[in-house]
């Protein structure tokens, strides 16, 4: 079984730049949410993908977009970035309708924006 | 809106020492997930809390759910030094599909 992979691992970006970071779901797994954790901080939910259309949205403005293709991997997309989107941003993909419904999380795209 | 408070936020103990962390939610949930995050590490699951009552164990650590105070603990026995890293406990708002996560609990174990 494959875990939940990231890419990139590390990624440095200037102010007003854009960003698409890229997430593999688990095998199985039909659904992807992406998390914003800021150092110091609890993971805060952006989105939610399932069967290639947003499910759930956090706080987040419009210039965090999404995809979910359907081998089930999905991207994220930052426009225009800000100093406060330095974070790392984690993706978790689960099997919708169990009832456990766990999140199962990669290992991390960390951000950093000068 | 669901909101998740953990605490302590900041816990320091002597190893061989037993402890708790509490996790209060806001709002009705109906699953709560304990993770572990080591420095510069994702997320690690620990457990998942189904149902009122519910008590789960493995090694060292136990977690318990109590739907009706709206509050989960994750106790520690016997603390070991590779039981540092940073817990999380999450509660699940189903309507918006998502987790949402308390603050975080930084625990490390001296020896």
């Amino acid at each position: 079984e494959t875990g939940v992979t990231q890419s990139p691992t590390h990624l440095i970006k200037t102010r007003g730049q854009q960003v698409t970071l890229r997430c593999s779901s688990q095998s199985g797994h039909n659904t992807v949410s992406w998390y914003q954790q800021a150092l110091g901080q609890g993971p805060q939910f952006i989105f939610q993908y399932y069967r290639e259309e947003e499910n759930g949205r956090g706080n987040f403005p419009p210039r965090f977009s999404g995809l979910q293709f359907p081998n089930y991997s999905s991207e994220l997309n930052v426009n225009a970035l800000e100093l406060d989107d330095s974070a790392l941003y984690l993706c978790a993909s689960s099997r919708s309708g169990t009832r456990v419904n766990e999140q199962y999380f990669g290992p991390g795209t960390r951000l950093t924006v000068t | 809106e669901l909101k998740v408070e953990q605490n302590p936020l900041f816990l320091s103990m002597q190893e061989g020492k037993n402890y708790t962390i509490y996790c209060n939610y806001s709002t009705t949930s109906d699953r709560l997930y304990w993770y572990r995050q080591d420095p510069g590490k994702s997320l690690e699951s620990l457990f998942v809390l189904l149902s009122n009552g519910a008590v789960k164990q493995e090694g060292r650590l136990m977690a318990s759910l109590d739907t009706k105070a709206r509050l989960s603990t994750l106790h520690i026995t016997a603390a070991v030094h590779d039981l540092s890293a940073t817990y999380f406990c999450a509660a699940y708002l189903q309507g918006a599909q998502k987790l949402v996560f308390g603050q975080g609990t930084r625990l490390t174990i001296n020896p």
